[in-house]
């Protein structure tokens, strides 16, 4: 398994403002990925963070809204820019254990970032 | 294309009753992986089983067991003697093997309260 963490766990934040999440691995993972959760709703895939390359970003989020970063093969940023109340919404990250038989295998999750925007 | 329906939005029970959570899915692959997840208020998603597509062997751990029938494309899963503690959000999944991507297909997910 994977222990996953993010950071912040909740924040605030103001119209048009950025913030940028944290997510640290404890042990090297072959895939990373950030999911969105808007209220009372599922996950939705925003993309894929590749290490040491951009993004796989799924239809309707872009590297501008969300641009992402992965410099190793335990860590990944994700960052809401120029936010707006309808991006207040759970953001998870979740990664996939290096050394086990391919991307089929489970998939863990962080605890999530709780964002309200104002 | 992929897909995953839990029909059941809420469900709402008392305490030592059993309760059953539906999930069908939808794929044209052959291949592929089935799990669930379980989501408490505090919001971290808690993985609970993996299973492939070739394995339909019913898998039973503790209070909870999973009935898996590719006949109905169904993926089921039953807490026995629930419990106040086992209140949460329970999502299924599929992934899709075939196009390598690690990627997974939610459902909407299942509200089950448990009373006291």
């Amino acid at each position: 398994s994977a222990v996953i963490s993010q950071k912040p766990s909740r924040d605030i934040c103001q119209r048009g403002t950025s913030l940028t999440i944290q997510c640290q691995v404890d042990s090297q993972v072959t895939m990373m990925f950030w999911y969105r959760q808007q209220p009372g709703q599922s996950l939705t895939l925003i993309a894929t963070a590749n290490q040491g390359s951009e993004a796989t970003y799924e239809s309707g989020f872009v590297i501008d809204k969300f641009p992402i970063s992965r410099p190793n093969l335990t860590f990944s940023t994700l960052t809401v820019s120029n936010m707006s109340p309808e991006d207040s919404s759970i953001y998870l990250c979740s990664a996939i254990p290096q050394g086990l038989a391919g991307t089929t295998d489970t998939q863990y999750f962080g605890p999530g970032t709780r964002l309200t925007v104002l | 294309a992929q897909k995953v329906t839990q029909a059941q939005t809420e469900i709402s029970v008392v305490e030592k009753e059993d309760v059953t959570l539906d999930c069908v899915y939808e794929t044209r692959d052959t291949t592929y992986y089935l799990f669930w997840y379980k989501q408490p208020p505090s919001g971290e998603l808690v993985f609970l089983i993996r299973r492939n597509s070739f394995d339909e062997q019913n898998e039973i751990s503790g209070r909870y067991s999973w009935n898996f029938q590719k006949s109905t494309s169904s993926f089921n899963f039953t807490i026995t003697a629930s419990q106040v503690v086992d209140s949460a959000v329970y999502f299924c999944a599929l992934s899709d093997p075939p196009s390598n991507t690690g990627k997974l297909i939610f459902g909407q997910g299942t509200t089950l309260q448990v009373k006291p």
